[in-house]
């Protein structure tokens, strides 16, 4: 498996644009994570999902926020309007019976 | 105060000397994790612990669930170990995952 998959790797925008970040899971893996990570507030988690559901969602910043998860097999976590304090690098990470696996993240930049 | 409380925050070490990171946590959890991170931004979990202690090569983690505390141990430590090392828990209550704020390691040759 190729492990968890992300996209894009880097991103730079401007204040107001939608932006829109991708994963691909871990086939077989039943979680899906979305984090945020800045200098200032380390590693955070925005959402997960368990079997395509979103549980938990209160890690979200605001409304200008929103993921989904379609299938077993894709999510998208979409900022619209991004502003720049939304800068930050987003994880996605997946876990099946216990281990969480990473993806290489992507570096969001919102000038 | 933080749920998930790591130290040192920075920790420089000459190679080949033994390290130990550490993590208190003040929430029930039904598992923790320790993470490492590279300073090319990449995230790996080293370690998935519910009790006991798990070794993976030069690397040991430890938990002691009553006095909820993890120590994680690099033996012989090597430049390639400089990374930041992440202790995340898994809360009983909501299942939610909660972060250290990292242990920045640099290992000098």
């Amino acid at each position: 498996d190729a492990g968890v998959i992300q996209s894009p790797r880097h991103e730079v925008t401007e204040m107001g644009q939608e932006v829109t970040l991708r994963c691909k899971p871990i086939s077989g893996h039943d979680y899906l994570f979305w984090y945020r990570q800045t200098m200032m507030r380390g590693l955070e988690l925005l959402i997960y999902f368990n079997n395509n559901v979103p549980i938990d969602d209160s890690g979200m910043p605001e409304d200008r926020f929103s993921a989904k998860m379609p299938n077993a097999s894709f999510s998208t976590l979409k900022i619209q309007p991004s502003e720049p304090r939304d800068s930050a690098v987003y994880f996605c990470a997946s876990r099946g019976d216990g281990e969480l696996f990473f993806g290489e993240g992507s570096r969001l930049t919102v000038l | 105060k933080n749920e998930v409380e790591q130290s040192p925050q920075n920790l420089t070490a000459q190679e080949g000397e033994f390290i130990t990171i550490n993590c208190s946590y003040s929430v029930g959890i039904s598992a923790l994790h320790w993470l490492q991170q590279h300073p090319g931004g990449g995230i790996v979990s080293l370690f998935m612990l519910s009790s006991g202690k798990k070794k993976h090569g030069r690397l040991i983690a430890t938990i002691n669930i009553q006095e909820k505390h993890s120590s994680l141990h690099i033996t012989a430590s090597h430049p390639r170990d400089s990374a930041v090392y992440i202790c995340a828990v898994r809360s009983l209550k909501d299942n939610d995952m909660r972060f250290g704020a990292g242990t920045r390691l640099t290992v000098k040759p």
